[in-house]
Protein backbone atom coordinates (compact mmCIF):
# COMPACT_ATOMS: atom_id res chain seq x y z
CA UNK A 1 0.00 0.00 0.00
CA UNK A 2 1.23 3.50 -0.61
CA UNK A 3 1.68 5.25 2.44
CA UNK A 4 0.90 9.19 2.47
CA UNK A 5 2.97 11.37 5.22
CA UNK A 6 1.89 15.07 5.25
CA UNK A 7 3.58 17.80 7.46
CA UNK A 8 3.42 19.42 9.42
CA UNK A 9 0.70 18.10 11.31
CA UNK A 10 -0.32 21.10 12.83
CA UNK A 11 0.73 24.86 12.39
CA UNK A 12 0.06 28.17 13.57
CA UNK A 13 -0.20 30.60 11.10
CA UNK A 14 -1.86 34.57 11.18
CA UNK A 15 -3.84 36.17 8.28
CA UNK A 16 -1.82 37.34 5.68
CA UNK A 17 0.39 34.52 6.09
CA UNK A 18 1.66 32.12 2.97
CA UNK A 19 1.05 28.47 4.06
CA UNK A 20 3.17 25.10 2.72
CA UNK A 21 1.76 22.16 3.32
CA UNK A 22 3.77 19.00 2.26
CA UNK A 23 2.70 15.47 0.73
CA UNK A 24 5.53 12.74 0.62
CA UNK A 25 4.07 9.59 -1.31
CA UNK A 26 6.09 6.27 0.07
CA UNK A 27 6.38 5.73 -3.83
CA UNK A 28 5.52 7.37 -7.13
CA UNK A 29 2.21 8.55 -7.63
CA UNK A 30 2.42 10.72 -11.09
CA UNK A 31 0.39 13.70 -10.47
CA UNK A 32 -2.74 11.50 -9.02
CA UNK A 33 -3.07 13.41 -5.54
CA UNK A 34 -5.98 15.96 -4.65
CA UNK A 35 -6.04 18.01 -1.82
CA UNK A 36 -9.10 19.10 0.69
CA UNK A 37 -10.35 21.13 3.41
CA UNK A 38 -12.67 20.27 5.97
CA UNK A 39 -14.00 22.58 8.81
CA UNK A 40 -14.66 21.37 12.28
CA UNK A 41 -18.37 19.86 11.80
CA UNK A 42 -18.54 20.17 7.98
CA UNK A 43 -18.38 17.98 4.86
CA UNK A 44 -14.99 17.60 3.43
CA UNK A 45 -14.06 19.74 0.17
CA UNK A 46 -11.77 18.86 -2.28
CA UNK A 47 -9.40 21.69 -3.19
CA UNK A 48 -6.84 20.43 -6.43
CA UNK A 49 -7.07 17.64 -8.12
CA UNK A 50 -4.42 16.06 -10.26
CA UNK A 51 -1.22 17.72 -8.39
CA UNK A 52 -1.99 21.30 -9.22
CA UNK A 53 -5.80 21.95 -10.72
CA UNK A 54 -7.77 24.34 -9.01
CA UNK A 55 -11.29 22.69 -7.98
CA UNK A 56 -14.09 25.37 -9.91
CA UNK A 57 -15.10 27.28 -7.36
CA UNK A 58 -11.86 27.35 -5.28
CA UNK A 59 -10.08 30.67 -4.40
CA UNK A 60 -7.07 31.27 -6.66
CA UNK A 61 -5.14 31.93 -3.54
CA UNK A 62 -4.79 27.77 -2.94
CA UNK A 63 -2.21 26.41 -5.24
CA UNK A 64 -0.81 22.72 -5.71
CA UNK A 65 2.45 21.31 -7.03
CA UNK A 66 4.44 18.36 -7.13
CA UNK A 67 4.23 14.91 -9.00
CA UNK A 68 6.15 11.76 -8.23
CA UNK A 69 6.59 11.39 -4.19
CA UNK A 70 6.62 15.14 -3.11
CA UNK A 71 3.42 17.26 -3.18
CA UNK A 72 2.67 20.63 -1.76
CA UNK A 73 -0.69 22.63 -0.78
CA UNK A 74 0.22 26.56 -0.82
CA UNK A 75 -2.42 29.44 0.16
CA UNK A 76 -0.77 32.03 -0.42
CA UNK A 77 -2.50 34.62 1.63
CA UNK A 78 -4.24 33.18 4.98
CA UNK A 79 -7.57 34.20 5.40
CA UNK A 80 -10.06 33.73 8.30
CA UNK A 81 -12.26 31.18 6.51
CA UNK A 82 -9.12 29.09 5.90
CA UNK A 83 -8.40 27.86 9.00
CA UNK A 84 -9.65 24.08 8.76
CA UNK A 85 -7.77 20.76 8.81
CA UNK A 86 -6.07 20.09 5.50
CA UNK A 87 -5.70 16.21 4.05
CA UNK A 88 -4.11 14.95 0.77
CA UNK A 89 -5.22 11.75 -1.14
CA UNK A 90 -3.27 9.73 -3.30
CA UNK A 91 -5.56 8.09 -6.68
CA UNK A 92 -2.88 6.52 -8.10
CA UNK A 93 -3.74 2.99 -7.26
CA UNK A 94 -6.29 0.95 -4.62
CA UNK A 95 -6.12 1.00 -1.51
CA UNK A 96 -6.50 4.95 -1.75
CA UNK A 97 -4.92 6.99 0.64
CA UNK A 98 -5.35 9.87 2.84
CA UNK A 99 -2.38 11.53 4.68
CA UNK A 100 -3.17 11.87 8.24
CA UNK A 101 -4.25 15.77 8.05
CA UNK A 102 -2.63 18.87 9.16
CA UNK A 103 -4.45 21.77 11.09
CA UNK A 104 -3.82 25.27 10.34
CA UNK A 105 -4.90 27.04 13.31
CA UNK A 106 -4.62 30.79 14.49
CA UNK A 107 -1.50 32.07 16.04
CA UNK B 1 -27.99 20.35 -9.01
CA UNK B 2 -25.99 17.62 -7.52
CA UNK B 3 -26.42 15.74 -4.66
CA UNK B 4 -25.43 12.50 -2.76
CA UNK B 5 -27.95 11.69 0.29
CA UNK B 6 -26.70 8.72 3.03
CA UNK B 7 -29.06 6.94 4.88
CA UNK B 8 -28.93 3.65 6.94
CA UNK B 9 -26.81 4.60 9.94
CA UNK B 10 -27.59 3.83 13.52
CA UNK B 11 -26.28 1.64 16.56
CA UNK B 12 -25.62 -1.70 16.09
CA UNK B 13 -24.08 -4.13 18.42
CA UNK B 14 -20.48 -5.53 17.69
CA UNK B 15 -21.03 -8.36 15.52
CA UNK B 16 -23.89 -6.64 14.24
CA UNK B 17 -24.39 -5.95 10.39
CA UNK B 18 -25.95 -2.99 8.86
CA UNK B 19 -26.63 -1.17 5.26
CA UNK B 20 -25.85 2.18 3.95
CA UNK B 21 -27.72 3.70 1.13
CA UNK B 22 -26.44 6.64 -1.06
CA UNK B 23 -29.24 8.44 -3.20
CA UNK B 24 -27.81 10.34 -5.85
CA UNK B 25 -29.10 13.13 -8.56
CA UNK B 26 -27.87 15.90 -10.33
CA UNK B 27 -25.06 13.46 -12.52
CA UNK B 28 -24.68 10.36 -14.73
CA UNK B 29 -24.53 7.86 -11.46
CA UNK B 30 -24.30 4.99 -13.99
CA UNK B 31 -21.01 6.55 -15.61
CA UNK B 32 -19.39 7.37 -12.42
CA UNK B 33 -17.48 5.66 -9.82
CA UNK B 34 -18.49 5.83 -6.45
CA UNK B 35 -16.74 5.56 -2.60
CA UNK B 36 -17.30 5.64 0.38
CA UNK B 37 -14.94 7.39 3.15
CA UNK B 38 -15.51 7.40 6.50
CA UNK B 39 -14.50 9.35 9.56
CA UNK B 40 -14.26 8.10 13.07
CA UNK B 41 -14.77 10.50 15.78
CA UNK B 42 -12.07 13.02 16.48
CA UNK B 43 -9.83 11.77 13.43
CA UNK B 44 -8.41 11.47 9.57
CA UNK B 45 -10.27 10.39 6.72
CA UNK B 46 -10.06 7.02 5.46
CA UNK B 47 -10.91 6.18 2.08
CA UNK B 48 -13.32 2.34 2.27
CA UNK B 49 -14.50 0.93 -0.60
CA UNK B 50 -14.67 2.08 -4.20
CA UNK B 51 -16.96 0.73 -7.48
CA UNK B 52 -16.86 1.24 -10.59
CA UNK B 53 -19.63 2.47 -12.92
CA UNK B 54 -20.81 -0.67 -14.17
CA UNK B 55 -20.72 -2.37 -10.64
CA UNK B 56 -17.86 -4.95 -11.91
CA UNK B 57 -14.98 -3.38 -10.21
CA UNK B 58 -14.98 -2.88 -6.16
CA UNK B 59 -11.80 -2.68 -4.22
CA UNK B 60 -11.60 -2.26 -0.76
CA UNK B 61 -9.40 -1.04 2.03
CA UNK B 62 -7.61 -3.96 4.26
CA UNK B 63 -9.48 -3.32 7.18
CA UNK B 64 -12.91 -3.78 5.72
CA UNK B 65 -11.73 -6.61 2.96
CA UNK B 66 -14.30 -9.74 3.78
CA UNK B 67 -16.87 -7.65 5.89
CA UNK B 68 -18.32 -4.92 3.72
CA UNK B 69 -19.64 -5.19 0.51
CA UNK B 70 -20.27 -2.50 -1.95
CA UNK B 71 -22.79 -2.18 -4.44
CA UNK B 72 -25.01 -0.47 -6.95
CA UNK B 73 -28.44 0.03 -8.56
CA UNK B 74 -28.08 2.19 -11.90
CA UNK B 75 -31.62 1.90 -12.34
CA UNK B 76 -32.46 3.48 -8.80
CA UNK B 77 -29.30 5.90 -8.69
CA UNK B 78 -28.24 4.41 -5.23
CA UNK B 79 -25.13 3.32 -3.43
CA UNK B 80 -25.43 0.46 -0.76
CA UNK B 81 -22.17 -0.18 1.56
CA UNK B 82 -23.63 -4.07 3.32
CA UNK B 83 -21.72 -3.79 6.51
CA UNK B 84 -21.28 -7.26 8.55
CA UNK B 85 -19.12 -8.39 11.72
CA UNK B 86 -19.10 -4.94 12.78
CA UNK B 87 -16.06 -4.00 15.56
CA UNK B 88 -15.98 -0.94 17.65
CA UNK B 89 -13.42 0.45 15.48
CA UNK B 90 -15.90 0.65 12.53
CA UNK B 91 -17.56 3.63 14.33
CA UNK B 92 -17.66 6.35 11.89
CA UNK B 93 -19.13 9.17 10.27
CA UNK B 94 -19.64 7.23 6.44
CA UNK B 95 -19.63 9.75 3.44
CA UNK B 96 -20.93 8.78 0.15
CA UNK B 97 -18.50 10.29 -2.33
CA UNK B 98 -18.26 10.18 -6.25
CA UNK B 99 -15.41 8.04 -7.40
CA UNK B 100 -12.84 11.32 -7.51
CA UNK B 101 -14.33 12.37 -4.26
CA UNK B 102 -15.49 15.80 -5.56
CA UNK B 103 -19.00 14.93 -4.89
CA UNK B 104 -19.97 14.46 -0.79
CA UNK B 105 -22.89 13.49 1.24
CA UNK B 106 -23.79 15.30 4.88
CA UNK B 107 -22.46 11.69 5.91
CA UNK B 108 -24.53 8.50 8.09
CA UNK B 109 -23.37 8.30 11.55
CA UNK B 110 -22.73 4.42 12.82
CA UNK B 111 -21.62 3.32 16.07
CA UNK B 112 -21.15 -0.23 16.85
CA UNK B 113 -21.33 -0.73 20.65
CA UNK B 114 -23.33 -2.90 23.13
Amino acid sequence: DIQMTQSPSAMSASVGDRVTITCRASQGISNSLAWFQQKPGKVPKRLIYSASSLQSGVPSRFSGSGSGTEFTLTISSLQPEDFATYYCLQHYTYPRTFGQGTKVEVK
Amino acid sequence: EVQVVESGGGLVQPGGSLRLSCAASGFTFSSSAMSWVRQAPGKGLEWVSTISGGGLGTYYADSVKGRFTISRDNSKNTLYLQMSSLRAEDTALYYCTDGDQAKWGQGALVTVSS
